[in-house]
């Protein structure tokens, strides 16, 4: 059954620095998207991607995230300056397009980043 | 922002009876609602949906209600199972495509 992946599973990075998160979304799928986790607490949208470029951010995607298809099967999430906060589980999720209104997104298994 | 609410944090149900969840939401323009399975460090996992056009979506093991005019919908598993144990979400969305608001969870415990 086709899966969402992500890579890393976990991120240790220090203040300041830049990570990239990768994602592979399902392969005819053409919706992407990211969500975070932060530790006991809800699973908060981030962003969405359609037909190469963002069509909603929450107030959390400031400019120090980006999001990228830098090919046909990778989607990125990219932090420029890493901040204590955005210490989380990362989830990649993407949906197909169709018809009748549905919206099943699929989610990848994650990726914990842990700044220091 | 809490537009879509699990008020039950946990549940705890004996192996064969039916498991209840709830989630009530708030905002009218929802017209898609999701219930998502989470065992700890996976993501969410797809169970079931049901469109605001319907009352009621059954799969397997697994019936959502939904009541609009109460903006209330609840997930029944019948029979439950030991398997079942994760963390249980409830999330919304309005239009194709768009975002996913996310419930706060309820951690279902089956008793064997």
């Amino acid at each position: 059954e086709p899966e969402v992946t992500q890579t890393p599973s976990h991120q240790v990075t220090q203040m300041g620095q830049e990570v990239i998160l990768r994602c592979v979304p399902i392969s005819n799928h053409l919706y992407f998207y990211w969500y975070r986790q932060i530790l006991g607490q809800k699973v908060e949208f981030l962003v969405s991607f359609y037909n190469n470029e963002i069509s909603e951010k929450s107030e959390i995607f400031d400019d120090q995230f980006s999001v990228e298809r830098p090919d046909g099967s990778n989607f990125t999430l990219k932090i420029r300056s890493t901040k204590l906060e955005d210490s989380a589980m990362y989830f990649c999720a993407s949906s197909e397009e169709g018809t009748g209104g549905h919206n099943e997104q699929f989610f990848g298994p994650g990726t914990r980043l842990t700044v220091l | 922002d809490q537009q879509v609410k699990q008020n039950s944090p946990s549940l705890s149900v004996q192996e064969g009876r039916i498991s209840i969840l709830n989630c009530d939401y708030t905002n009218s323009m929802f017209d898609y609602f999701l219930w998502y399975k989470k065992y700890p460090a996976e993501g969410p996992t797809f169970l079931i949906s049901i469109s605001s056009i319907k009352d009621k979506n059954e799969d397997g093991r697994f019936t959502v209600f939904l009541n609009k005019s109460a903006k209330h919908l609840s997930l029944h598993i019948v029979p439950s199972q030991p398997g079942d144990s994760a963390v249980y979400f409830c999330a919304a969305s309005w239009g194709y495509g768009n975002k996913l608001v996310f419930g706060a969870g309820t951690i279902l415990r089956v008793k064997s």
